[in-house]
C-alpha cells in the first residue's frame, strides 16, 4: 500500500513531441505528490508538486494532471527538449511531506 | 547558497570495512534523509531523522547507521554487514513537522563503490 507505481520504464519522445508519464498510488492518505528531474550522477530536484485539492497544475511546459478517484497522477512534458532528457520520479508523502514513497523512475530521452 | 553538501562525490571501500558519508546543510532544515539509488528502483529510504539527538529506521536500515548531533549535520555510515554496499547514496532534508507541503532538497549525492 506504500508503494508508488510509474510507467513507463524509459521513454523516447522526438524534439518538440508531448512526453507523458504516469504514476499510481494505493495510499488514499497521501496528500502532497512532488515529481523530482535527475540528470545523471546528480542529486534530484523538484520540478514540480501537487496537492489532492486541485486536478491539474501548470508551470511553463510542465503540467501535473491528477485524478483522486482512481488514485493517479500524470507529468506532462509540452515542446519536449533535448535538455529535458533525465530520468523522473514521482513521488507520494502522507502528513504534508514528511517521508516520501518514490516511483522506480522514468528515463526520458529527447531526441534532437 | 544555501544548499546541501556531500562528500565525497566518490567512495571505495574494501570489503569488511566500515565508511562514513558526510552529509551537512545550511538551510536550517530540521528533518534530513539518507536514500539508496539502484538502478531502476527509484530512491530507498534508510534513515531519517526529524530533530537533533532523534533518528529513525526506514526501510532498509540494516547494515547503516546514522547520528543527528548537530542539526546541520547527518553523517551515514555504512557498516560491513550491509551485504551489498555498491550504490548511489542521497541526502536530503525538508524544512520539518508542522509545516505545509515540505519540499524535499537534495544534495548532490556520493557514489560507493565495493571493491
Amino acid at each position: 500500500q506504500q508503494q508508488v507505481k510509474q510507467s513507463p520504464q524509459s521513454l523516447i519522445v522526438q524534439k518538440g513531441g508531448i512526453s507523458i508519464i504516469n504514476c499510481a498510488y494505493e495510499n488514499t492518505a497521501f496528500d502532497y505528490f512532488p515529481w523530482y528531474q535527475q540528470f545523471p550522477g546528480k542529486g534530484p530536484a523538484l520540478l514540480i508538486a501537487i496537492r489532492p485539492d486541485v486536478s491539474e497544475k501548470k508551470e511553463g511546459r510542465f503540467t501535473i494532471s491528477f485524478n483522486k478517484s482512481a488514485k493517479q497522477f500524470s507529468l506532462h512534458i509540452m515542446d519536449s527538449q533535448p535538455g529535458d532528457s533525465a530520468t523522473y520520479f514521482c513521488a507520494a508523502s502522507a502528513n504534508y511531506g514528511q517521508n516520501f514513497v518514490f516511483g522506480p523512475g522514468t528515463r526520458l530521452s529527447v531526441l534532437p | 547558497d544555501g544548499g546541501i553538501t556531500q562528500s565525497p562525490k566518490y567512495l571505495f571501500r574494501k570489503e569488511g570495512q566500515n565508511v562514513t558519508l558526510s552529509c551537512e546543510q545550511n538551510l536550517n532544515h530540521d528533518a534530513m534523509y539518507w536514500y539508496r539509488q539502484d538502478p531502476g528502483q527509484g530512491l530507498r529510504l534508510i534513515y531519517y531523522s526529524q530533530i537533533v539527538n532523534d533518528f529513525q529506521k526506514g526501510d532498509i536500515a540494516e547494515g547503516y547507521s546514522v547520528s543527528r548531533e548537530k542539526k546541520e549535520s547527518f553523517p551515514l555510515t555504512v557498516t560491513s554487514a550491509q551485504k551489498n554496499p555498491t550504490a548511489f547514496y542521497l541526502c536530503a532534508s525538508t524544512t520539518g513537522q508542522g509545516r505545509a507541503y515540505n519540499e524535499q532538497f537534495f544534495g548532490p549525492g556520493t557514489r560507493l563503490t565495493v571493491l
